[in-house]
């Protein structure tokens, strides 16, 4: 069974340029994640989507930041612009379900501004 | 709200000895639980997890974790650490609520293994 797949592994950009980040989930996979991992911290939830919809993008910075899941398969997560303080790691998640079910994850996207 | 504190962002142990990681969570609603590895520049593979049923949970590796209720806690451990465990491990909490179900994570933990 193939994986989470990311792309690009990595990017290096100057802040005010903008940058996206592709994921496939794998197949069947109702519930797709982004998280933002800034070097030395846990995984922080950017937004969830169930299918298609928007479960939750409370801590989505939502003037620089944006994503879609087109068609409820593969998902975009775009900044624009980006600053410094968004050199992170990027990593998508799916799962079968919401809750209770494993999330399985891509290897990530590692973003450096400068 | 659902929120995860792993105690000692920094374990080492020696080669063979006990490993034990601490996880304490908070939840409003019965939670589910989870342990995670990350080995450097991948990303997160499932150790285990907590939903229902018997509160101790083995998983893959030789490691183990127990759900205890009164203490809000879901420590981790395996009896006998090797090289190959050194990695950075993160718990993890989700549960039902209003707003879907997040999984939210703590800060992580960095194991070390010493010969």
């Amino acid at each position: 069974e193939a994986g989470v797949a990311q792309s690009p592994r990595y990017k290096i950009i100057e802040k005010r340029q903008s940058v996206a980040f592709w994921c496939n989930p794998i197949s069947g996979h109702a519930t797709l994640y982004w998280y933002q991992q800034i070097l030395g911290q846990g995984p922080k939830l950017l937004i969830q989507f169930q299918n298609n919809g928007v479960v939750d993008d409370s801590q989505l910075p939502k003037d620089r930041f944006s994503a879609e899941r087109l068609k409820g398969v593969d998902s975009t997560l775009k900044i624009q612009p980006a600053k410094l303080e968004d050199s992170a790691v990027y990593l998508c998640a799916s799962s079968l379900l919401a809750g209770g079910t494993e999330a399985f994850f891509g290897q990530g996207t590692r973003l450096t501004v400068v | 709200a659902q929120s995860v504190t792993q105690l000692g962002s920094h374990v080492s142990v020696s080669e063979g000895a006990l490993v034990l990681l601490r996880c304490n969570y908070s939840s409003s609603v019965p939670p589910y639980l989870f342990w995670y590895v990350q080995y450097p520049n991948q990303g997160l593979q499932l150790l285990l997890k907590y939903t229902t049923g018997a509160t101790l949970v083995k998983g893959i590796n030789g490691f183990e974790a127990e759900f205890k209720k009164s203490e809000t806690s879901f420590h981790l451990t395996k009896p006998s650490a090797h090289m190959s465990d050194a990695a950075e491990y993160f718990c993890a909490v989700s549960g039902v609520t209003g707003g879907g179900n997040k999984l939210t994570f703590g800060t992580g933990t960095q194991l070390k293994v010493e010969l």
